[in-house]
């Protein structure tokens, strides 16, 4: 089945290590790719996102995510995490064959040592 | 500025009874409208999207339906609830006909079958 999947469910990390987070998608085609951030007790909100051109995107908060089509990829990293990082993350695809279908992954909760 | 309310925030109901989960959008017209259930571990599940008045894409069989009656509108509905139907909602919306593919979520409504 066409799916979004996210490896990863919980990283743990130390502060100002690097961050790799992964996200595999299973659609042919053109899609548009994003990742959201859900801080907690807060809504989710959008981290980045993929259209086309660069295949290297940059978001807020120092985070940036590499489109690689040939792997159906769009990982997120981070060179160096903070505390304030801790949150649960969702890669997301929109299918260009359903196009307004936005279908996330299972998340992956992020949680850094202070 | 447009903004999302959903309600009710918390829902407790016993298996059988029926459910209506509402979600009204302000200040923009036409949006791509979402409903999504979202549990520990599993990301954010589609259930239901619209992208008009009467429209309505079903992502999931199960016990739920959904109906927009007015475009700013947009209601997650059952007639009999089951045990598994217990979780948290979140309604979303998009601009520009979801091409953008940035949502914006409500409060969430939390519902426990017993």
């Amino acid at each position: 089945a066409q799916s979004v999947s996210q490896h990863n469910h919980h990283v743990i990390l130390s502060e100002a290590a690097s961050l790799e987070l992964g996200c595999n998608y299973s659609y042919g085609g053109t899609v548009n790719l994003f990742w959201y951030v859900q801080y907690p007790g807060q809504h989710l909100q959008l981290l980045l996102k993929y259209f086309s051109g660069d295949p290297l995107v940059k978001g807020i908060k120092g985070f940036e995510a590499e489109f690689i089509k040939s792997k159906f990829s769009f990982n997120l990293r981070k060179p160096s995490v903070q505390w304030s990082d801790t949150a649960e993350y969702f890669c997301a695809v929109i299918p260009y064959s359903s196009a307004s279908k936005i279908i996330f992954g299972s998340g992956t909760r992020l949680s850094i040592r202070p | 500025s447009q903004t999302i309310h959903q309600w009710p925030a918390t829902l407790v109901q016993p298996v059988g009874s029926p459910l209506s989960l509402e979600c009204t959008v302000e200040g923009t017209s036409n949006p791509n409208l979402y409903w999504y259930r979202q549990a520990a571990g599993r990301g954010l599940q589609l259930l239901f999207y619209s992208v008009g008045i009467g429209q309505i894409s079903s992502e999931v069989p199960q016990n739920l339906s959904a109906s927009r009656p007015q475009d700013r509108q947009f209601i997650l509905s059952s007639k009999k609830l089951l045990l598994s139907d217990s979780g948290f909602y979140l309604c979303a919306w998009t601009r520009d006909r979801g091409e953008s593919g940035e949502l914006f979520f409500g409060e969430g409504s939390r519902l426990t079958v017993l």
